[in-house]
């Protein structure tokens, strides 16, 4: 089964909204986890990334925090858009480098203007 | 970035009636490659792991003799579905393992839509 799993299956923002995705993981060996936004019909589209002897990192509108102590992953998008529209998956790399990345179930985020 | 390419797109078979999908790396080579399949409204679950030059390792749950994996060369895997019934229709994505970023990154394909009727 699955052992990432989110806490919304949907949020609804106002464009210019701050957008915050959470997300669960039960792994406590996983090092390594990554956002991945997929748009109807299309393959997951990296977002951002963070090894687990990291509890913050930055990108282009986005911030990924992680907090290893209760096992919980957010996606902070700032200044939501409705290009931002799509669903939205962490999964989790559990082993090593070279094993496949765990989904888990995602969260839809709607923007609207 | 790293390119994985998928083909085809989308495809509508007949029950009864086999398919192969092709996941190709474009510009760099990959010893590992992944496949998922996708229900609608639901998330990814891995199904095997592909390596090259030797058998693929199967997800529990996953039949192996149904879905066939092939990984003959650096840049390609390719995954039949046999014997294909409407219940097989879903969405196929695969990945492909590269150096990037700082770490080993997983790249993903466009997917595939299969349809069986």
């Amino acid at each position: 089964g699955e052992s990432v799993g989110l806490h919304l299956p949907t949020l609804s923002v106002q464009e210019g909204d701050n957008s915050i995705i959470n997300c669960a993981y039960s792994n406590s060996a996983s090092d390594y986890f990554i956002w991945y936004k997929q748009e109807s019909g299309k393959g997951p589209q990296f977002i951002i990334d963070i090894r687990s002897n990291m509890d913050k990192r930055q990108g282009q509108r986005v911030t990924v925090l992680l907090n290893k102590t209760v096992k919980h992953l957010s996606l902070q998008i700032a200044a939501t858009q409705p290009g931002d529209s799509a669903v939205y998956f962490c999964a989790e790399r559990q082993d090593q480098a070279g094993t496949a990345l765990i989904f888990g179930k995602g969260t839809t985020l709607s923007v609207s203007s | 970035g790293a390119v994985v390419s998928q083909h085809p797109s989308w495809v509508i078979c007949k029950s009864g009636t086999s398919v192969k999908i092709e996941c190709r790396s474009l510009d760099f080579q990959a010893t590992t490659m992944f496949w998922y399949r996708q229900f609608p409204k639901q998330s990814l679950m891995l199904m095997a792991t592909s390596n090259e030059g030797s058998k693929a390792t199967y997800e529990q749950g996953v039949e192996k003799d149904k879905f066939l994996i092939n990984h003959a060369s650096l840049t390609l895997s390719t995954l039949t579905v046999t014997s294909a019934h409407p219940e097989d229709s879903s969405f196929y994505i695969c990945s492909a393992l590269s150096w990037g970023r700082g770490e080993t990154e997983a790249f993903f394909g466009q997917g595939t839509r299969l349809t069986v009727v």
